[in-house]
């Protein structure tokens, strides 16, 4: 069993939808749960991080934590052709150090 | 601001050559992490690394790779007598001087290609 799973997708929306993307975990020590956002051919860029259970919002984006389940979310309000991209969640029991990722969901967004 | 600066880019290595991959972290930051991305997988941790110290191998290969954040200048990566399963895209983070920061940034990557 892997320690994060990550539906691959892909999944196509048209614009202005919501978008919800999920991570399931085996490891009840994570503690430090963050999504990053990878346009082709480029590094992960850091969208949301959160710490142990609970919602964070940041503008049209919303991270939903439930350690009870193992599971977070990624919510993503009026979605963007800009959007477009593959989301990677990640986590880990210290922090920076030593990230567990998903293998990441690609997301079209269509105009 | 710079953010994470990685070079080369892209690298193509024979097998049995060396590979050496350059991550210079964003300023400010004296916390260097490794990550590997084999093709249709997630990134993979390899190790963490402060100024002279590594703090966490435990991702890394046991023979041929090795890592270094010297006093002075970037933090290398070097893959020793490379071979086809190498070929991979390296990417290098870097986060905060405070040990508890969660935020790692990620540079570009080094696109690793062993012919």
């Amino acid at each position: 069993q892997k320690e994060v799973e990550q539906d691959p997708g892909p999944l196509s929306v048209p614009e202005g939808a919501i978008v919800s993307l999920n991570c399931t975990y085996s490891n009840s020590a994570f503690q430090y749960f963050m999504w990053y956002r990878q346009y082709s051919r480029k590094g992960p860029e850091l969208l949301m991080y959160t710490y142990s259970s609970g919602n964070k919002e940041d503008g049209r984006f919303t991270a939903q934590v439930d350690k009870s389940s193992k599971y977070i979310s990624l919510f993503i309000r009026d979605s963007q052709p800009s959007d477009s991209a593959t989301y990677l969640c990640a986590m880990s029991e210290t922090g920076a150090n030593n990230l567990f990722f998903g293998t990441g969901t690609r997301l079209t967004v269509i105009p | 601001n710079a953010g994470v600066m990685q070079n080369p880019r892209h690298l193509v290595r024979r097998r049995g050559q060396e590979a050496r991959l350059r991550c210079s972290p964003m300023k400010g930051h004296s916390h260097v992490y490794w990550y590997r991305q084999l093709p249709e997988e997630g990134l993979k941790f390899m190790v963490y690394l402060q100024k002279e110290n590594i703090i966490d191998e435990s991702g890394m290969p046991k023979e041929r790779f090795s890592a270094e954040f010297p006093k002075e200048g970037p933090s290398i990566l070097r893959i020793q007598q490379v071979v086809r399963g190498d070929s991979a895209a390296y990417f290098c983070a870097s986060s905060p001087l405070s040990g508890s920061s969660t935020e790692a940034f990620f540079g570009q990557g080094t696109r690793l290609t062993v012919v």
